[in-house]
């Protein structure tokens, strides 16, 4: 079975640019999370998708960072403009059920932002 | 409010055990996790155990939990080299959908 795939693996941007960042969830997963890991900290929710639809955003800085899970599949983060304290590694995680208490999360390997 | 603690750093010899601790604060959590995360890489779950359970093994790793104290540990016996990793101790709880809380990391150094 393959893993969760992300790319791309390392991003440099200037602040002020514009990033995409994809995943693409194990198969048949319905639950999709987005979190971003500052260096020297753990892993922290911006966004869980159940399917195409959004079930928590509440640490989503939504000024500048949106994210979309057309047709329940594949799955981009953006970050518009981005800005110095967004250099962090962006994980994605999916689970295979309804993403209830218990179920598994596999992550993906990352993606590493610098923002200079 | 939710918040998992975890000491930032152990070293220990190969072949020795290792201890790695972690306190919660949430006395609703469900399930608490134990992930491996080695560098460049994403993590990966390694065992879990449910907040009824006072202790569950799997091979090497042994997971105690005083749902008393809030405290969880793992012990990983006859460490290896290739265990040499970020391990993170995470809780969830309920709420509808599953929300995962994650603590620092610790960063385990096994020395030959």
């Amino acid at each position: 079975e393959a893993g969760v795939a992300q790319s791309p693996r390392y991003k440099i941007i200037e602040k002020r640019q514009s990033v995409a960042f994809w995943c693409n969830p194990i198969s048949g997963h319905a639950t999709l999370y987005w979190y971003q890991q500052i260096l020297g900290q753990g892993p922290k929710l911006l966004i869980q998708f159940q399917n195409n639809g959004v079930v928590d955003d509440s640490q989503l800085p939504k000024d500048r960072f949106s994210a979309e899970r057309l047709k329940g599949v594949d799955s981009t983060l953006k970050i518009q403009p981005a800005k110095l304290e967004d250099s962090a590694v962006y994980l994605c995680a999916s689970t295979s059920a309804g993403g209830e208490v218990g179920d598994t999360q596999y992550f993906g390997p990352g993606t590493r932002l610098t923002v200079l | 409010g939710e918040d998992v603690e975890q000491s930032l750093f152990l070293s220990v010899r190969e072949g020795d055990s290792s201890v790695i601790n972690c306190t919660y604060t949430d006395s609703s959590s469900t399930y608490l996790y134990w992930y491996k995360q080695e560098p460049g890489a994403g993590l990966q779950l390694l065992t879990y155990i449910f907040s009824n359970m006072d202790m569950k093994q799997d091979q090497r790793l042994t997971v105690l939990l005083n749902k008393k104290d809030k405290h969880l540990s793992l012990r990983i016996a006859d460490t290896q080299t290739g265990d040499s990793a970020i391990y993170f101790c995470a809780e969830s709880y309920p709420g509808g959908y599953q929300k995962v809380t994650f603590g620092i990391g610790t960063k385990l150094q096994v020395i030959p």
